[in-house]
Protein backbone atom coordinates (compact mmCIF):
# COMPACT_ATOMS: atom_id res chain seq x y z
CA UNK A 1 0.00 0.00 0.00
CA UNK A 2 0.51 3.67 0.06
CA UNK A 3 3.27 5.15 1.96
CA UNK A 4 3.88 9.29 2.75
CA UNK A 5 6.47 10.83 4.85
CA UNK A 6 6.45 14.42 5.71
CA UNK A 7 8.90 16.50 7.01
CA UNK A 8 9.55 18.46 9.39
CA UNK A 9 7.20 17.56 12.53
CA UNK A 10 7.54 20.71 13.52
CA UNK A 11 8.37 24.17 11.92
CA UNK A 12 8.64 27.55 13.29
CA UNK A 13 8.59 30.81 11.38
CA UNK A 14 9.18 34.19 11.76
CA UNK A 15 5.75 36.16 10.85
CA UNK A 16 6.32 37.58 6.82
CA UNK A 17 8.65 34.78 6.17
CA UNK A 18 8.24 31.59 4.10
CA UNK A 19 7.25 27.95 5.17
CA UNK A 20 7.54 25.01 2.84
CA UNK A 21 6.89 21.57 4.22
CA UNK A 22 7.74 18.02 2.24
CA UNK A 23 6.09 14.99 1.24
CA UNK A 24 6.95 11.74 -0.47
CA UNK A 25 4.99 9.00 -1.46
CA UNK A 26 5.85 5.18 -2.22
CA UNK A 27 3.16 4.56 -4.51
CA UNK A 28 3.90 6.00 -8.44
CA UNK A 29 0.41 5.02 -9.19
CA UNK A 30 -0.74 7.67 -6.88
CA UNK A 31 -1.97 10.79 -8.97
CA UNK A 32 -4.16 12.87 -6.38
CA UNK A 33 -2.24 15.13 -3.45
CA UNK A 34 -4.10 16.91 -1.51
CA UNK A 35 -3.32 19.42 1.91
CA UNK A 36 -5.06 19.33 4.72
CA UNK A 37 -4.74 22.43 7.64
CA UNK A 38 -6.05 21.11 11.23
CA UNK A 39 -6.34 23.31 13.52
CA UNK A 40 -6.62 21.78 17.21
CA UNK A 41 -9.89 20.04 17.30
CA UNK A 42 -11.20 20.81 14.55
CA UNK A 43 -11.45 18.74 11.22
CA UNK A 44 -9.14 18.96 8.66
CA UNK A 45 -9.78 21.72 5.95
CA UNK A 46 -8.68 21.22 2.21
CA UNK A 47 -6.59 24.08 1.66
CA UNK A 48 -4.69 23.43 -1.83
CA UNK A 49 -4.72 19.87 -4.36
CA UNK A 50 -2.68 18.81 -7.03
CA UNK A 51 -3.22 16.01 -9.69
CA UNK A 52 -0.78 14.17 -11.30
CA UNK A 53 -1.22 15.89 -14.52
CA UNK A 54 0.12 19.33 -13.07
CA UNK A 55 3.55 20.52 -11.57
CA UNK A 56 2.12 23.15 -9.90
CA UNK A 57 -0.57 24.89 -8.27
CA UNK A 58 -0.98 27.91 -6.89
CA UNK A 59 -3.80 29.47 -4.43
CA UNK A 60 -2.74 33.49 -3.15
CA UNK A 61 -0.60 32.96 -0.74
CA UNK A 62 -0.54 28.92 -1.10
CA UNK A 63 1.62 26.66 -4.04
CA UNK A 64 1.99 23.10 -4.21
CA UNK A 65 4.41 21.73 -6.44
CA UNK A 66 4.40 17.71 -7.47
CA UNK A 67 7.76 16.00 -9.16
CA UNK A 68 6.09 12.59 -9.91
CA UNK A 69 9.71 11.41 -10.89
CA UNK A 70 11.12 11.64 -7.59
CA UNK A 71 7.63 11.02 -5.95
CA UNK A 72 7.49 14.28 -3.80
CA UNK A 73 5.29 17.26 -3.39
CA UNK A 74 5.69 20.25 -1.07
CA UNK A 75 3.96 23.17 0.59
CA UNK A 76 4.47 26.86 0.36
CA UNK A 77 3.26 29.33 2.10
CA UNK A 78 4.75 32.97 1.71
CA UNK A 79 4.26 35.92 3.88
CA UNK A 80 2.76 33.72 6.84
CA UNK A 81 0.18 34.98 9.32
CA UNK A 82 -0.35 33.92 12.65
CA UNK A 83 -3.64 32.04 11.53
CA UNK A 84 -2.01 30.10 9.60
CA UNK A 85 -0.51 28.51 12.79
CA UNK A 86 -2.06 24.72 12.88
CA UNK A 87 -1.32 21.45 11.47
CA UNK A 88 -0.17 20.63 7.99
CA UNK A 89 -1.36 17.04 6.41
CA UNK A 90 0.13 15.79 3.24
CA UNK A 91 -1.87 13.26 1.82
CA UNK A 92 -2.19 10.75 -1.56
CA UNK A 93 -4.83 8.74 -2.84
CA UNK A 94 -4.21 6.77 -6.38
CA UNK A 95 -7.86 7.47 -7.89
CA UNK A 96 -8.19 4.53 -10.29
CA UNK A 97 -11.31 5.32 -11.48
CA UNK A 98 -13.42 2.56 -10.36
CA UNK A 99 -14.06 3.22 -6.60
CA UNK A 100 -13.93 5.64 -3.95
CA UNK A 101 -10.14 5.04 -2.54
CA UNK A 102 -9.00 6.31 0.34
CA UNK A 103 -6.63 9.05 1.55
CA UNK A 104 -3.01 8.22 3.04
CA UNK A 105 -1.70 10.92 4.97
CA UNK A 106 1.21 11.39 6.27
CA UNK A 107 2.23 12.03 9.72
CA UNK A 108 1.55 16.08 9.91
CA UNK A 109 3.48 19.15 10.64
CA UNK A 110 3.20 21.67 13.11
CA UNK A 111 3.64 25.00 11.87
CA UNK A 112 4.02 27.96 14.46
CA UNK A 113 4.15 31.67 13.26
CA UNK A 114 6.25 33.33 15.30
CA UNK A 115 5.15 37.16 15.77
CA UNK B 1 -21.79 26.46 2.38
CA UNK B 2 -22.29 22.89 2.58
CA UNK B 3 -20.82 20.37 5.34
CA UNK B 4 -20.45 16.96 6.35
CA UNK B 5 -22.42 16.67 9.85
CA UNK B 6 -21.82 14.09 12.71
CA UNK B 7 -23.12 12.99 15.82
CA UNK B 8 -22.21 13.15 18.52
CA UNK B 9 -19.34 15.58 18.86
CA UNK B 10 -18.17 13.36 21.98
CA UNK B 11 -19.33 9.72 23.25
CA UNK B 12 -18.30 8.10 26.30
CA UNK B 13 -18.27 4.07 26.31
CA UNK B 14 -17.40 1.48 28.76
CA UNK B 15 -15.19 -1.24 27.18
CA UNK B 16 -17.22 -3.86 25.30
CA UNK B 17 -19.79 -1.83 24.85
CA UNK B 18 -21.23 -1.45 21.18
CA UNK B 19 -21.30 2.12 19.78
CA UNK B 20 -22.92 4.04 16.89
CA UNK B 21 -21.18 6.94 14.96
CA UNK B 22 -23.47 8.89 12.58
CA UNK B 23 -22.40 10.76 10.16
CA UNK B 24 -24.93 12.89 7.65
CA UNK B 25 -22.85 13.48 4.08
CA UNK B 26 -22.89 16.35 1.70
CA UNK B 27 -26.67 16.06 0.23
CA UNK B 28 -25.32 15.50 -3.52
CA UNK B 29 -21.76 13.19 -2.22
CA UNK B 30 -21.55 9.54 -3.53
CA UNK B 31 -18.86 8.57 -1.75
CA UNK B 32 -18.25 8.06 1.83
CA UNK B 33 -15.82 7.49 4.15
CA UNK B 34 -14.86 7.25 8.33
CA UNK B 35 -11.42 7.98 8.99
CA UNK B 36 -9.71 8.03 13.00
CA UNK B 37 -7.24 10.45 14.67
CA UNK B 38 -5.99 8.80 17.52
CA UNK B 39 -4.62 11.54 19.94
CA UNK B 40 -1.23 13.71 18.10
CA UNK B 41 -1.36 11.22 15.57
CA UNK B 42 -2.34 11.03 11.55
CA UNK B 43 -5.47 10.65 10.27
CA UNK B 44 -5.52 7.12 9.29
CA UNK B 45 -8.52 5.77 6.58
CA UNK B 46 -10.87 3.03 8.02
CA UNK B 47 -13.29 2.36 5.34
CA UNK B 48 -14.74 3.67 1.84
CA UNK B 49 -18.50 3.33 0.57
CA UNK B 50 -20.54 3.78 -2.67
CA UNK B 51 -23.39 2.26 -3.74
CA UNK B 52 -24.79 1.00 -0.68
CA UNK B 53 -21.40 -1.24 -0.29
CA UNK B 54 -17.69 -1.10 1.05
CA UNK B 55 -15.34 0.02 -1.58
CA UNK B 56 -12.51 -0.49 0.06
CA UNK B 57 -11.02 -1.03 3.61
CA UNK B 58 -8.06 -0.97 5.67
CA UNK B 59 -6.21 -3.39 7.80
CA UNK B 60 -7.66 -1.18 10.58
CA UNK B 61 -10.89 -1.83 10.07
CA UNK B 62 -11.46 -5.43 11.09
CA UNK B 63 -14.70 -7.42 11.99
CA UNK B 64 -15.87 -5.23 15.11
CA UNK B 65 -16.30 -2.79 12.52
CA UNK B 66 -18.97 -1.67 10.30
CA UNK B 67 -20.87 0.95 7.83
CA UNK B 68 -24.54 1.39 6.91
CA UNK B 69 -26.44 3.95 5.25
CA UNK B 70 -29.85 2.94 7.00
CA UNK B 71 -31.48 5.56 4.51
CA UNK B 72 -30.97 8.73 2.57
CA UNK B 73 -28.90 10.83 4.43
CA UNK B 74 -27.01 9.43 7.23
CA UNK B 75 -23.79 6.94 7.36
CA UNK B 76 -22.95 5.07 10.61
CA UNK B 77 -19.88 3.20 11.99
CA UNK B 78 -20.50 1.10 14.09
CA UNK B 79 -18.00 -0.72 16.77
CA UNK B 80 -19.33 -3.66 18.04
CA UNK B 81 -17.36 -4.53 21.22
CA UNK B 82 -15.28 -1.29 21.63
CA UNK B 83 -11.61 -1.90 22.96
CA UNK B 84 -9.20 0.95 24.97
CA UNK B 85 -7.44 1.51 21.80
CA UNK B 86 -10.59 2.43 20.19
CA UNK B 87 -10.45 5.48 21.64
CA UNK B 88 -9.48 8.55 19.15
CA UNK B 89 -11.71 11.04 17.12
CA UNK B 90 -13.63 9.41 14.19
CA UNK B 91 -14.15 12.20 10.95
CA UNK B 92 -16.61 11.13 8.53
CA UNK B 93 -15.47 12.79 4.71
CA UNK B 94 -17.60 12.72 2.12
CA UNK B 95 -16.75 13.57 -1.98
CA UNK B 96 -18.95 14.04 -5.11
CA UNK B 97 -19.39 11.55 -7.81
CA UNK B 98 -17.62 10.72 -11.05
CA UNK B 99 -20.32 12.07 -13.00
CA UNK B 100 -18.82 15.46 -11.79
CA UNK B 101 -17.06 17.74 -14.12
CA UNK B 102 -14.22 16.82 -12.76
CA UNK B 103 -14.23 12.94 -11.52
CA UNK B 104 -11.27 13.46 -8.87
CA UNK B 105 -13.37 15.20 -6.72
CA UNK B 106 -11.72 16.07 -3.07
CA UNK B 107 -12.85 14.97 0.27
CA UNK B 108 -14.77 17.39 2.64
CA UNK B 109 -14.90 16.08 6.40
CA UNK B 110 -16.91 16.65 9.33
CA UNK B 111 -16.11 17.94 12.94
CA UNK B 112 -15.65 14.47 13.88
CA UNK B 113 -16.88 12.55 17.07
CA UNK B 114 -14.32 11.94 20.02
CA UNK B 115 -15.04 8.51 21.47
CA UNK B 116 -13.41 7.48 24.41
CA UNK B 117 -13.36 4.42 25.83
CA UNK B 118 -13.14 3.94 30.01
Amino acid sequence: GENVEQHPSTLSVQEGDSAVIKCTYSDSASNYFPWYKQELGKRPQLIIDIRSNVGEKKDQRIAVTLNKTAKHFSLHITETQPEDSAVYFCAARSYSGGGADGLTFGKGTHLIIQP
Amino acid sequence: EPEVTQTPSHQVTQMGQEVILRCVPISNHLYFYWYRQILGQKVEFLVSFYNNEISEKSEIFDDQFSVERPDGSNFTLKIRSTKLEDSAMYFCASRMGRSAPNSNQPQHFGDGTRLSIL
